[in-house]
């Protein structure tokens, strides 16, 4: 089974307009961490901002935050007044305590639009 | 502070040929991973070093693939023989335990023909 989904293969936005790129994940262990990176077409994984299960609080990282609702077991990436640079490939991704290694969805590809 | 460093960035080869992959992690780093990147897709580790133990390798194809990481520093992916299916962005990433963030290098883009 799928553990993340990103049901957005691509999106199109104004430049200055917020953008909100969906994920959902599946777990069955109470305590784990999610994850998003940027990908441009350098190719390199940009780390963005992370979010553990028990943090109380949504993460927010300059323009990026996280809109984190644990019950729908959801962990949208917001990104506020968008810039031609935001243009990439972005993916979030899950760290189960148990399992350790990153599994990662299949990345949504956000095009910024002058 | 120095990033990732991977070499190559690119390498073209023919099937059934080997090809070996570079990794040298952020300094201080103990845990090391190689992910896989095919076109369209997240990455998928393959294996997982904690200092020169392996960790994870339950994805990595022990026929064709090996790694190591002798000194617990840099590391090295192979692939012999490979395959056509073996086209894609080879990643290396660090982190400074197993629970912390993953810092990611360039990647090698791995063309077979």
């Amino acid at each position: 089974a799928q553990k993340i989904t990103q049901t957005q293969p691509g999106m199109f936005v104004q430049e200055k307009e917020a953008v909100t790129l969906d994920c959902t994940y599946d777990t069955s262990d109470p305590s784990y961490g999610l994850f998003w990176y940027k990908q441009p077409s350098s190719g390199e994984m940009i780390f963005l901002i992370y979010q553990g299960s028990y943090d109380q609080q949504n993460a927010t990282e300059g323009r990026y935050s996280l809109n984190f609702q644990k019950a729908r077991k959801s962990a949208n990436l917001v990104i506020s007044a968008s810039q031609l640079g935001d243009s990439a490939m972005y993916f979030c991704a899950m760290r189960e305590e148990g399992a350790q290694k990153l599994v990662f969805g299949q990345g949504t590809r956000l095009t910024i639009n002058p | 502070e120095a990033g990732v460093a991977q070499s190559p960035r690119y390498k073209i080869i023919e099937k059934r040929q080997s090809v070996a992959f570079w990794c040298n992690p952020i300094s201080g780093h103990a845990t090391l991973y190689w992910y896989q990147q095919i076109l369209g897709q997240g990455p998928k580790l393959l294996i997982q070093f904690q200092n020169n133990g392996v960790v994870d390798d339950s994805q990595l194809p022990k026929d064709r693939f090996s790694a190591e990481r002798l000194k617990g520093v840099d590391s090295t992916l192979k692939i012999q023989p490979a395959k056509l299916e073996d086209s894609a962005v080879y990643l290396c990433a660090s982190s400074s335990q197993r629970r912390d963030t993953q810092y990611f290098g360039p990647g090698t883009r791995l063309t077979v023909l």
